[in-house]
């Protein structure tokens, strides 16, 4: 059972414009929300998170919506950079876990094209 | 500050045997979590270490084991390797008890032949 899904392995989005990276999850235990990148070869950097309490949070160029009623995020990245290029991982998290335990969604590959 | 280090970084091993990985989390975080990355399975949580003690295991077999020693670093450890261990090991470290934000290390790629 995928608790947490990102239906598009790939996007492919030209430099300059907006990036729109989607993720669902089904449980609504889920409370925190995290975006992460990851490169061949390294492991998954943070880029952003939100709180189920809210619904948008931005840092910089990304920006995380969370729409609870859908049980749906997006992270937005505007503009995109080729240096964007690489794999996006959603994750999430809750209290009704006992500890510090993220599950994953299956990752977006984005590709941004100079 | 210097982030989170794994080692080794590349390791291959013989089914039948077993193997240890290390991690050592970023300066003052006392949350150690382990996750497997494949192609076939994507991103799985392992387990979760806090004080030395283990508050969370995911759903994998017995012979996935760790630990976590009173300086906060941890190692893991598969017994009895399967061709299907072969994968990519990572170690996140998060600040304390209720930290979601977690930060990886480079990870393990451990090959089983």
């Amino acid at each position: 059972d995928q608790q947490v899904k990102q239906n598009s392995p790939s996007l492919s989005v030209q430099e300059g414009r907006i990036s729109i990276l989607n993720c669902d999850y089904t449980n609504s235990m889920f409370d925190y929300f995290l975006w992460y990148k990851k490169y061949p070869a390294e492991g998954p950097t943070f880029l952003i998170s939100i709180s189920s309490i809210k619904d948008k949070n931005e840092d910089g160029r990304f920006t995380v919506f969370l729409n609870k009623s859908a049980k749906h995020l997006s992270l937005h990245i505007v503009p995109s950079q080729p240096g964007d290029s690489a794999v996006y991982f959603c994750a999430a998290s809750g209290r009704h876990n006992a500890g510090n335990m993220l599950t994953f969604g299956g990752g977006t590959r984005l590709m941004v094209k100079p | 500050k210097a982030g989170v280090t794994q080692t080794p970084r590349y390791l291959i091993k013989t089914r039948g045997q077993q193997v240890t990985l290390s991690c050592s989390p970023i300066s003052g975080h006392r949350s150690v979590s382990w996750y497997q990355q494949t192609p076939g399975q994507g991103l799985q949580f392992l387990f979760e270490y806090f004080s030395e003690t283990q508050r969370n295991k995911g759903n994998f077999p017995g012979r996935f084991s760790g630990r976590q020693f009173s300086n906060s670093r941890s190692e893991m450890n598969v017994s009895t390797l399967e061709l299907g261990d072969s994968a990519l090991y990572l170690c996140a470290s998060s600040k304390d008890s209720v930290s979601y934000e977690q930060y990886f290390g480079p990870g393990t790629r451990l090959t089983v032949t």
